[in-house]
């Protein structure tokens, strides 16, 4: 399996833009993760999916910011608008309930709101 | 409520010596699962172990070595003989999973640098 796939890799918007992060996770895996990182407030769980059902969104920030997961290979995470303190970098992961809960991360996408 | 604390922000090492990064949890469920992450500068965060909490056996793998201790409620990292390619930041998470419902908590990292 290639891994969990994000995309784009890189994002430079002006405020007040729509961002779309996409993500493919390992197939067979029944879990799905988004984080974002900063270094203010480090790794934090925006929300996860268990089969495509959004399960807690509590770490979801504010209502510009919306994910879903329509099939079990994508997902996708919105901003609505974009604001220059969503700037982060935001990771996709997913993982096998069935198997160790071990978390595979994607490469993450680097988002910059100027 | 769950909380990990790596208290450690920053530790610098000379190159062969030997390092341990801490990492200190608090839940009060029985059942969960700690692992270790590591984010070199690259930016990936790299799966390096994963512990359930009824197996408190230390394991080693390589220079790397991990030390679970239930009584403190710990799950420190050793690095022994640390090289260049040791510099990054690991993290330190711990796992909830109660029928299908996931609680996650990770640690606020540790950066180490190793100087040659």
């Amino acid at each position: 399996d290639a891994g969990v796939i994000q995309s784009p890799r890189h994002e430079v918007t002006e405020m007040g833009q729509e961002v779309t992060l996409r993500c493919k996770p390992i197939s067979g895996h029944d879990y799905l993760f988004w984080y974002r990182q900063t270094m203010m407030r480090g790794l934090e769980l925006l929300i996860y999916f268990n089969n495509n059902v959004p399960i807690d969104d509590s770490g979801m920030p504010e209502d510009r910011f919306s994910a879903k997961m329509p099939n079990a290979s994508f997902s996708t995470l919105k901003i609505q608008p974009s604001e220059p303190r969503d700037s982060a970098v935001y990771f996709c992961a997913s993982s096998d309930f069935g198997d160790s809960d071990e978390q595979y991360f994607g490469p993450g996408t680097r988002l910059t709101v100027t | 409520a769950q909380k990990v604390t790596q208290a450690q922000t920053e530790i610098s090492v000379v190159e062969k010596e030997d390092v341990t990064l801490d990492c200190v949890y608090e839940t009060r469920d029985t059942t969960y699962y700690l692992f270790w992450y590591k984010q070199p500068p690259s930016g990936e965060l790299v799966f390096l172990i994963r512990r359930n909490s009824f197996d408190e056996q230390n394991e080693i793998s390589g220079r790397y070595s991990w030390n679970f201790q239930k009584s403190t409620s710990s799950f420190n990292f050793t690095i022994t003989a640390s090289q260049v390619v040791d510099s990054a930041v690991y993290f330190c998470a711990l796992i909830l999973n109660s029928g299908g419902y996931q609680k996650v908590t990770f640690g606020t990292g540790t950066k180490l640098q190793v100087i040659p």
